[in-house]
């Protein structure tokens, strides 16, 4: 079992251009995540979707944005790349989005805007 | 609004040695508390989580917490270090939240001496 992968593992970027981040898992769960880790303020929830067909905002959406056409994928993207943008990014899932359900981490996408 | 506090950003404990890694916590709501590592170069996996019923949670390898409405706290313990335990730890909570979002603390790493 998979679980979850993203893709791609780390990328350099220059500032301006357009990056999407790939994330698929297979576990049929239906709630995903999109966070960002950087050193000293932990993980940062910037856009989530409750089943395929929506999504919504999480603490740190701006300059980013997500869609969820099925249940297995939950692509992010980077319409134009800044440097605040460098971050390491982490998808995640969970059956649903209830708060007790544990979330199920991919292993990451690092992220150097330049 | 929910948030959580993790005390000391880096712990260092000899192999051997007791771990105590502290997360305190705040929230209107009864809260869900949960624990993940995150090993080098790995997304977070979960250690132990806090829903309701007994408020000593047990997890994987050998780690514990208990759940302390009083002092609002639900610290991780390992009676003995091992090399492994190497990693960066986060406390979590959820259940306070238009979308039940899980708030995350900054994460504490823990160097284990050998």
């Amino acid at each position: 079992i998979a679980g979850i992968t993203q893709a791609p593992t780390s990328q350099i970027l220059a500032a301006g251009r357009r990056m999407t981040l790939r994330c698929t898992q297979d576990m049929r769960h239906n709630a995903m995540y999109w966070y960002r880790q950087d050193l000293g303020l932990g993980l940062r929830l910037i856009h989530y979707s409750n089943t395929a067909g929506t999504t919504g905002k999480g603490e740190v959406p701006d300059g980013y944005s997500v869609s969820r056409a099925n249940t297995d994928d939950f692509p992010l993207t980077l319409a134009s790349a800044v440097p605040s943008q460098t971050s390491v990014y982490f998808c995640a899932s969970s059956d649903s989005i209830g708060g007790t359900d544990t979330q199920y981490f991919g292993p990451g996408t690092r992220l150097t805007v330049l | 609004a929910q948030s959580v506090t993790q005390l000391g950003s880096h712990v260092s404990v000899s192999e051997g040695a007791l771990v105590l890694l502290r997360c305190n916590y705040s929230s209107s709501v009864p809260p869900y508390l949960f624990w993940y590592v995150q090993y080098p170069n790995q997304g977070l996996q979960l250690l132990l989580k806090y829903t309701t019923g007994a408020t000593l949670v047990k997890g994987i390898n050998g780690f514990e917490a208990e759940f302390k409405k009083s002092e609002t706290s639900f610290h991780l313990t390992k009676p003995s270090a091992h090399m492994s335990d190497a990693a960066e730890y986060f406390c979590a909570v959820s259940g306070d939240g238009g979308y039940q979002k899980v708030t995350f603390g900054i994460g504490t790493k823990l160097q284990v001496i050998p």
